[in-house]
């Protein structure tokens, strides 16, 4: 069935960067953009940016640009995110998720969560 | 500070009807871009539950629907059953953002 299989919980230090990824099965992987979002604890959700698997061609929210990198390995069917120059408040879980048809923004399958935690 | 705006929270009693609101603006909602929502249930990962503004993914039941007017939209979610109670999201594009914008989320609690 199709699964998105994030990797497990990190801790780092602040100014350090921290790459999560999400294996993906079941489904033409280069079928459909890779969408990250995050939540930190009890806050709502917020879109961080997609990847083309064809191109490679990103997408990042604002808030985001210089710091994160995404990018895909469809050889292995993985997604990857990387957030740099880590800050207390980028302590939150974050999520992988498939748009549902090609360039379009809802979101129908997502991983089950990383939770990074960013601490001294 | 969410570009798009829901009420913190609703409730309701079991098998009443709870709607759900979504205010954006002219360069989101207003401009046209679908509106899809999410739910979220304690401690796991975010569901599709209507897409494009009403549309519904299999096995999402027909008490759920979505409906879009101006810059704003709405989820109503009628028959409520105990198994609602969760985080309900918002989502659209924002064309001054470039990029896709959540809601705030509004906590569901059937009382």
């Amino acid at each position: 069935q199709l699964q998105l299989v994030q990797s497990g919980p990190e801790v780092k230090k602040p100014g350090a960067s921290v790459k999560v990824s999400c294996k993906a099965s079941g489904y033409s992987f280069t079928g459909h953009y890779m969408h990250w979002v995050r939540q930190a604890p009890g806050q709502g959700l917020e879109w961080m940016g997609r990847v083309n698997p064809h191109t490679g061609v990103t997408n990042y929210a604002q808030k985001f640009k210089g710091r994160v990198t995404m990018t895909m390995d469809t050889s292995i069917t993985t997604a990857y995110m990387e957030l740099s120059r880590l800050r207390s408040d980028d302590t939150a879980v974050y999520y992988c998720a498939r748009d549902k048809e090609w360039g379009g923004y809802p979101l129908d399958y997502w991983g089950q969560g990383t939770l990074v935690t960013v601490s001294s | 500070q969410s570009v798009l705006t829901q009420p913190p929270s609703v409730s309701g009693a079991p098998g009443q009807t709870v709607t759900i609101s979504c205010t954006g603006s002219s360069s989101n909602i207003g401009a046209g871009y679908d509106v899809h929502w999410y739910q979220q249930p304690p401690g796991t990962a975010p569901k599709l539950l209507i897409y494009t503004n009403y549309d519904r993914p299999s096995g999402v039941p027909d008490r759920f629907s979505g409906s879009k007017s101006g810059t704003s939209a709405s989820l109503a979610i009628s028959g409520l059953q105990a198994e609602d109670e969760a985080d309900y999201y918002c989502q659209s594009y924002d064309r001054n953002l470039s990029g896709s914008v959540f809601g705030g989320g509004t906590k569901l609690t059937v009382l």
